[in-house]
């Protein structure tokens, strides 16, 4: 069984202040680990995705988060946020072998303050 | 490419009442895939998809729902009769296959039950 952990539910900042949004997993065997954004009134997309290789992934709009094995941790992180960072983030995590079933986690909500 | 598609985007209905939403996945895509997103909470996999064949339905509360896919391609999911805790945003997704675990979500269905 596989289990995520967000243990933030709400996390205000100011503009153009850095964040990072926790994220702890839970699994008996490898994994790959992903972040998605859910924007005001639209789907979940995929914001980056960690699947082997370099620990440190990064999206193409500065977000970036680093797999921690030995911490089991996924945590995503932003040196300075925009408005339009506003939305819900949701780290999840799937075996990566074998039957793939993907595991959400509760999701955190990130207010930028203007 | 398109997109996943779903509808209708909204529904109110009253308890005992059914419902059902339909879901086509993007071209291609062999792995479809139903969540139950409630307020406040992750989304969480209802049923997945491989072609028409179901992989896991574990989780789908089967006296009142009910999903099928035919001929592999588009899906519908049936709530019948629906109770007031079924008050949920309804998510499709599809994936490529098993392979990474990237899944593409449609903008989903939100359900009031009354």
């Amino acid at each position: 069984a596989q289990s995520v952990t967000q243990l933030d539910s709400q996390v205000p900042v100011f503009e153009e202040a850095p964040v990072e949004l926790r994220c702890n997993y839970s699994s008996s065997v490898s994994v790959y680990l992903f972040w998605y954004v859910q924007y005001p009134n639209q789907g979940l997309q995929l914001l980056l995705k960690y699947l082997s290789g370099s620990t440190l992934v990064e999206s193409i709009n500065g977000f970036e988060a680093e797999f921690n094995k030995s911490q089991t941790s996924f945590h995503l992180r932003k040196p300075s946020v925009h408005i339009s960072d506003t939305a819900e983030y949701f780290c999840a995590v799937t075996p990566a072998r074998g039957y793939q079933k993907v595991t959400f986690g509760t999701g955190t909500k990130l207010q930028v303050i203007p | 490419e398109a997109g996943v598609a779903q509808s209708p985007r909204y529904k109110i209905i009253e308890k005992r009442q059914s419902v059902a939403f339909w879901c086509n996945p993007i071209s291609g895509h062999a792995t479809l895939y139903w969540y139950q997103q409630i307020l406040g909470q992750g989304p969480k996999l209802l049923i997945q998809f491989q072609n028409n064949g179901v992989v896991d339905d574990s989780q789908l509360p089967k006296d009142r729902f009910s999903a099928e896919r035919l001929k592999g391609v588009d899906s519908t999911l049936k709530i019948q009769p629906a109770k007031l805790e079924d008050s949920a945003v309804y998510l499709c997704a599809s994936s490529h296959g098993q392979s990474t675990g990237e899944l593409f979500f449609g903008e989903g269905s939100r359900l009031t039950v009354l």
